[in-house]
């Protein structure tokens, strides 16, 4: 079974730039989640989608983070524009539905200068 | 709200050591526990879980049991191996599923 996909593995722009990150989920996995995970912290869950609609965004700063699941299938996560403590591991995960086990992708290791 | 506190690392072992990384929570009613492993380059892994007091989670020889009493989900393994070395962090699920995680423990065990 393939596992989560993300795209690129890793990033480097310079600040007030803008970024995308693309995610595929498990095959068949209703449940879609973003986290953040900068240096020397645990993950932080920006935002989760079920199939194509969101369930929670309340952490996701919103005024320069945007993520999108149009058919409820892979996702994108936009920054624009980008500021130095973005700084981080975007990590992807996929769960059968909410509440049941997360599988987590590679992440995309973001570096903002 | 839900929040994990986890052993600051980094921690470093010879190999076949013990391990043990404490972890405790707060939360409010009755969530489910996790320990996921991080190996250099990839992704988060499910480690092991339990999902109610008094569960014991194991995998690879690796055990936590779920104490209610001191709201602790301590982390062992009685042999460790070079290849255990990662990051572990320690999880916690309440009543909205959502994961809240401890800010990671580093391992490296050396040969």
């Amino acid at each position: 079974e393939a596992g989560v996909a993300q795209s690129p593995r890793y990033k480097i722009i310079e600040k007030r730039q803008s970024v995308a990150f693309w995610c595929n989920p498990i095959s068949g996995h209703a449940t879609l989640y973003w986290y953040q995970q900068i240096l020397g912290q645990g993950p932080k869950l920006l935002i989760q989608f079920q199939n194509n609609g969101v369930v929670d965004d309340s952490q996701l700063p919103k005024d320069r983070f945007s993520a999108e699941r149009l058919k409820g299938v892979d996702s994108t996560l936009k920054i624009q524009p980008a500021k130095l403590e973005d700084s981080a591991v975007y990590l992807c995960a996929s769960s059968l539905k909410s509440g049941s086990g997360q599988f987590f992708g590679p992440g995309t290791r973001l570096t903002v200068l | 709200g839900n929040s994990v506190t986890q052993m600051e690392g980094p921690v470093t072992l010879s190999e076949e050591a013990f391990l043990t990384i404490n972890c405790t929570y707060t939360a409010t009613g009755y969530p489910s526990l996790f320990w996921y492993v991080q190996y250099p380059g990839e992704g988060l892994q499910l480690l092991l879980k339990a999902t109610k007091a008094d569960d014991k989670g194991s995998n690879k020889g690796f055990e936590a049991t779920y104490r209610k009493e001191t709201t602790s989900f301590h982390l062992e393994k009685g042999s460790v191996q070079v290849s255990d070395s990662a990051v572990y962090f320690c999880a916690l699920s309440g009543g909205d599923y959502k994961l809240s995680f401890g800010a990671g423990t580093t391992v490296t065990v050396r040969a």
